[in-house]
């Protein structure tokens, strides 16, 4: 099983600031299998990205994923207040299980 | 509009069961595997199943492995997850998911659209 480790576990930045959430794996799998997630209180999570780097509809330009192998970030450039909210990475890999990761909680000042 | 509606939660007794479904409307249903995956009170998500657009191939996770079964009915467009023997670690909001393809396991795949989830609650 394929562990991922999110950190930090709290980010609490200003408005406009850039935020960088890491990833990283237990062991390394291929970046197409490498999702990022959206969830506010009370909500079921949104999809952000797929593939590690591939905006999904509708989601705005300021967030971006990258890396490879076990360490994956998500970038959110120019942080809005409606950005709070607790951030999962997940490996959709070639085989059972899927995991996520333990979430960031990305608080705005 | 693409949607999935979940049903079927409730509070029940530690060994007893639960069916939840999951209706999808919008898109073709057969073309799409789906999952489900939980949020116990406060914690993080972990993936509980998964079953591909045909219906062939099911997954789970080893913590329901035995206990759960996972179907779906394309005359329905609807998807079950049958929780028997639960316990009190299984006491989560569990939320259906749809896959962009229709195989589990596809590169570039992900859980595009989620429906709002329903609580189970397992306790005496």
């Amino acid at each position: 099983e394929i562990v991922l480790t999110q950190s930090p576990g709290t980010l609490s930045l200003s408005p406009g600031e850039r935020a960088t959430l890491s990833c990283r794996a237990s062991q390394s799998f291929s970046s197409s299998y490498l999702a990022w997630y959206q969830q506010k209180p009370g909500q079921a999570p949104r999809l952000l990205i797929y593939g590690a780097s591939s905006r999904a509809a509708g989601i705005p330009d300021r967030f971006s994923g990258s890396g490879s192998g076990t360490d994956f970030t998500l970038t959110i450039s120019r942080l809005e207040p409606e950005d709070s909210a607790v951030y999962y990475c997940q490996q959709y890999g070639s085989s059972p299980p899927l995991t996520f990761g333990g979430g960031t909680k990305v608080e705005i000042k | 509009e693409v949607q999935l509606l979940e049903s079927g939660g409730g509070l029940v007794q530690p060994g007893g069961s639960l069916r939840l479904s999951c209706a999808a409307s919008g898109f073709t249903f057969s073309s799409h595997a789906m999952n489900w995956v939980r949020q116990a009170p406060g914690k993080g998500l972990e993936w509980v199943s998964g079953i591909s657009g045909s219906g062939g191939r099911t997954d789970y996770a080893d913590s329901v492995k035995g206990r759960f079964t996972m179907s779906r009915d394309k005359s329905k467009n609807t998807m079950f997850l049958q929780m028997n023997s639960l316990r009190a670690e299984d006491t989560a909001v569990y939320y259906c998911a749809k896959s962009q393809y229709q195989l589990l396991y596809t590169t570039d795949d992900a859980f595009d659209i989620w429906g709002q989830g329903t609580m189970v609650t397992v306790s005496s």
